[in-house]
């Protein structure tokens, strides 16, 4: 039982290069997250997903796309990638979203775009 | 729109030590979680709060939560070079998102 898994680990871009970072987890769970973290800043909600097929914004979502095709897994795309979007992502899934249903991360993947 | 908000945002104490990290939000909420981020490494949950005057204490450790005064605090006794890390509080907010506090970065001395 993997949990949640992340790849890559590290990238580095140029500006405007694209991108596509792979979340997968194996605990069945219904909702899965992207989040991003920067200095002095916690975590902020990109994007997420309440099932298969669907996909809503978060408190970040510009310049990031998203894709749930397959419950398990759940894609973070990047177009044309921006200094502003180096960062630590992170990715999180939980069984179902609010208050008594725990978010389970991912190792997070460390993007530098120069 | 709730906001979190951590202070200290920086600790550095000596070991056998006590100290307290705050953890303040702005709109109603009776869920609560404290995580533990180590240097380049992904969060791992310490503490889920589910109503008002909840207490949960693992080893050095205890949280608590007064969701009428919309603050958690998390109490470290005795502190070890171990407990180095950054601490976050998130909030649940209505629409069931988990919003972030900016973090505590604790740093134990000898």
């Amino acid at each position: 039982n993997a949990g949640v898994t992340q790849t890559p680990k590290f990238r580095v871009l140029k500006t405007g290069q694209s991108m596509t970072l792979l979340c997968a987890q194996d605990m069945n769970h219904e909702y899965m997250y992207w989040y991003r973290q920067d200095p002095g800043m916690g975590l902020r909600l990109i994007h997420y997903s309440v099932g298969e097929g669907t996909t809503a914004k978060g408190e970040v979502p510009d310049g990031y796309n998203v894709s749930r095709l397959k419950k398990q897994n759940f894609l973070l795309g990047l177009e044309s990638a921006a200094p502003s979007q180096t960062s630590v992502y992170f990715c999180a899934s939980s069984f179902r979203q609010g208050a008594a249903y725990e978010q389970y991360f991912g190792p997070g993947t460390r993007l530098t775009v120069t | 729109e709730l906001k979190v908000e951590q202070n200290p945002l920086f600790l550095s104490m000596q070991e056998g030590k006590n100290y307290t990290i705050y953890c303040n939000y702005s709109t109603t909420s009776d869920r609560l979680y404290w995580y533990r981020q180590d240097p380049g490494k992904s969060l791992e949950s310490l503490f889920v709060l589910l109503s008002n005057g909840a207490v949960k204490q693992e080893g050095r450790l205890m949280a608590s939560l007064d969701t009428k005064a919309r603050l958690s605090t998390l109490h470290i006794t005795a502190a070890v070079h171990d407990l180095s890390a950054t601490y976050f509080c998130a909030v649940v907010s209505d629409s069931g998102k988990l919003i972030f506090g900016q973090g505590t970065t604790l740093q134990v001395k000898p």
